[in-house]
């Protein structure tokens, strides 16, 4: 497999940032996607990064280093809607697959 | 315009019973997926359509049966299902297969509940 790995949980406060990691394989890395999941809905698409550094999309940004396969994604000025699943994905060539990780819930309280 | 639809939003049926997901998208996508998901699991992927032929099947029971009528529309034939196949069943679509920036986009999904 791929091994892509994240952490599973963590709580943050609204109005704080979080940064949520995803370690991956390098071998075959063709591009690395991050979506968004609520209870029960379907995954929603954030970003993707295929080269290095970070790509900024109002407050959320991801940012990707393809030698140590390691991407975050940092979410700034949490707000309560921001409570979900955050789930890492990486395209490999020759593949026609996403490799997830397990996801990470965020908990935003107030 | 990024949006997959799927029919029935619910669907709980008995294991004798067939039933069939459906799946639709209109941004001329030529590649289209079916994947299970599990309570706080990622996706599973069980099949790949690639200009309208199943490229991927990932070893999934054949009481699951895809069928991509056109570039549009792609279906989950369902027959004799096990409790255990109860899941979010999610559809996804993307320009091609296999290029930098063929990014996914789902469905909202069809919870299925098998009695």
């Amino acid at each position: 497999g791929q091994n892509i790995d994240q952490p599973t949980e963590m709580t943050a406060t609204e109005g704080a940032i979080v940064q949520i990691n995803c370690t991956y394989q390098t071998s075959g890395f063709n591009g690395l996607f991050w979506y968004q999941q609520h209870a029960g809905e379907a995954p929603t698409f954030l970003s993707y990064n295929v080269l290095d550094g970070l790509e900024e999309k109002g407050r959320f940004s991801s940012f990707l280093s393809r030698s140590k396969g390691y991407s975050y994604l940092l979410l700034k000025e949490l707000q309560m809607k921001d409570s979900a699943s955050y789930l890492c994905a990486v395209s490999y060539y020759g593949n026609n697959r996403l490799a997830f990780g397990k996801g990470n819930q965020v908990v935003v309280i107030p | 315009d990024t949006e997959v639809t799927q029919t029935p939003k619910h669907l709980v049926m008995g294991m004798t019973n067939k039933k069939s997901l459906k799946c639709e998208q209109h941004m001329g996508h030529r590649a289209m997926y079916w994947y299970k998901q599990k309570a706080k699991k990622p996706p599973e992927l069980m099949f790949v359509y690639s200009y309208e032929k199943l490229s991927i099947n990932e070893s999934v029971p054949s009481r699951f049966s895809p069928e991509c009528p056109n570039s549009s529309l792609l279906n989950l034939h369902l027959h004799a299902l096990q409790p255990e196949d109860s899941a979010l069943y999610l559809c996804a679509s993307s320009r091609g297969v296999g290029t930098i920036t063929d990014t996914q986009y789902f469905g909202p999904g069809t919870r299925l509940t098998v009695l």
